[in-house]
C-alpha cells in the first residue's frame, strides 16, 4: 500500500509568486491534514480537508488556501509569497475512522 | 494561546537504557494525544497514541503515560537503539479525537544515542 505521496518535493519561489502544492492521501483515507514546519515555530496547523469540505483551520493568513478533489487529492496554495512562507509543508492522511494519521515527507519551500 | 510542549531539546542516552521523553500540555480540553517520531528528510512518523480517558498505553518497546491532573504526557522507549535517534513530537487533538486534524505540536526533543 503506497503512502502519502506529496509533490514536488523541492521548490524555489521568489518572493510575489505563487505555488501550488499537491498531497495524495493513502488510498481510502479521505482525511487530508496540512501542516506548516519552520525551525522558530515548529509544527502549525493550516487546514484539514473531509469529502471536499474543509473542517477545521488553523491560524494562518487568507494567503494560505486549500481544496480537496473527489479521489480525497489535496492541494494547498499560497500566494504573494514572502521570504517566511519558507518551510518545509507536510500533509498528513486518515481514514474515514480518523484515527492514526500518516504524514508524507513534505515538500521543501524556499523564497528568494 | 494555548500549546504543547516538551521539557527537554535535547536527550542524550546510551545504547541499551531507557529512554523518557516529557511533554507538558495546557488544553484540559484535549481528548487525544499523540506521540510522533522524525528523521531528518522525512516527514513525522506516528509512534502510539492515548485518549484522555486512558492514563497508559504500551506498544512494541513504547509506552505512553498521560497525567491528566497536571497536563503531563511522556514517551518511555525500552532498550533504546540507534534506530531511535530521531525528533520526538507530543501532540494534542480538540477536534475530532483521531487523525491528524488540527493537531497542536510541541517543539520537539533531539533523541541522540551515544554507543
Amino acid at each position: 500500500k503506497a503512502g502519502v505521496t506529496q509533490t514536488p518535493r523541492y521548490l524555489i519561489k521568489t518572493r510575489g509568486q505563487q505555488v501550488t502544492l499537491s498531497c495524495s492521501p493513502i488510498s481510502g483515507h479521505r482525511s487530508v491534514s496540512w501542516y506548516q514546519q519552520t525551525p522558530g515555530q515548529g509544527l502549525q496547523f493550516l487546514f484539514e480537508y473531509f469529502s471536499e469540505t474543509q473542517r477545521n483551520k488553523g491560524n494562518f493568513p487568507g494567503r494560505f488556501s486549500g481544496r480537496q478533489f473527489s479521489n480525497s487529492r489535496s492541494e494547498m496554495n499560497v500566494s504573494t509569497l514572502e521570504l517566511g512562507d519558507s518551510a518545509l509543508y507536510l500533509c498528513a492522511s486518515a481514514g474515514a475512522e480518523n484515527t492514526e494519521a500518516f504524514f508524507g515527507q513534505g515538500t521543501r519551500l524556499t523564497v528568494v | 494561546g494555548e500549546s504543547v510542549g516538551l521539557h527537554l531539546p535535547t536527550l542524550s542516552v546510551q545504547e541499551g537504557d531507557n529512554s523518557i521523553i516529557n511533554c507538558a500540555y495546557s488544553n484540559s480540553a484535549s481528548d487525544y494525544f499523540i506521540w510522533y517520531k522524525q528523521e531528518s528528510g522525512k516527514g513525522p512518523q506516528f509512534i502510539i497514541d492515548i485518549r484522555s480517558n486512558m492514563d497508559k498505553r504500551q506498544g512494541q518497546r513504547v509506552t505512553v503515560l498521560l497525567n491528566k491532573t497536571v497536563k503531563h504526557l511522556s514517551l518511555q522507549i525500552a532498550a533504546t537503539q540507534p534506530g531511535d535517534s530521531a525528533v520526538y513530537f507530543c501532540a494534542e487533538n480538540m477536534y475530532s479525537g483521531g487523525g491528524a486534524d488540527g493537531l497542536t505540536f510541541g517543539k520537539g526533543t533531539h533523541l541522540i544515542i551515544q554507543p
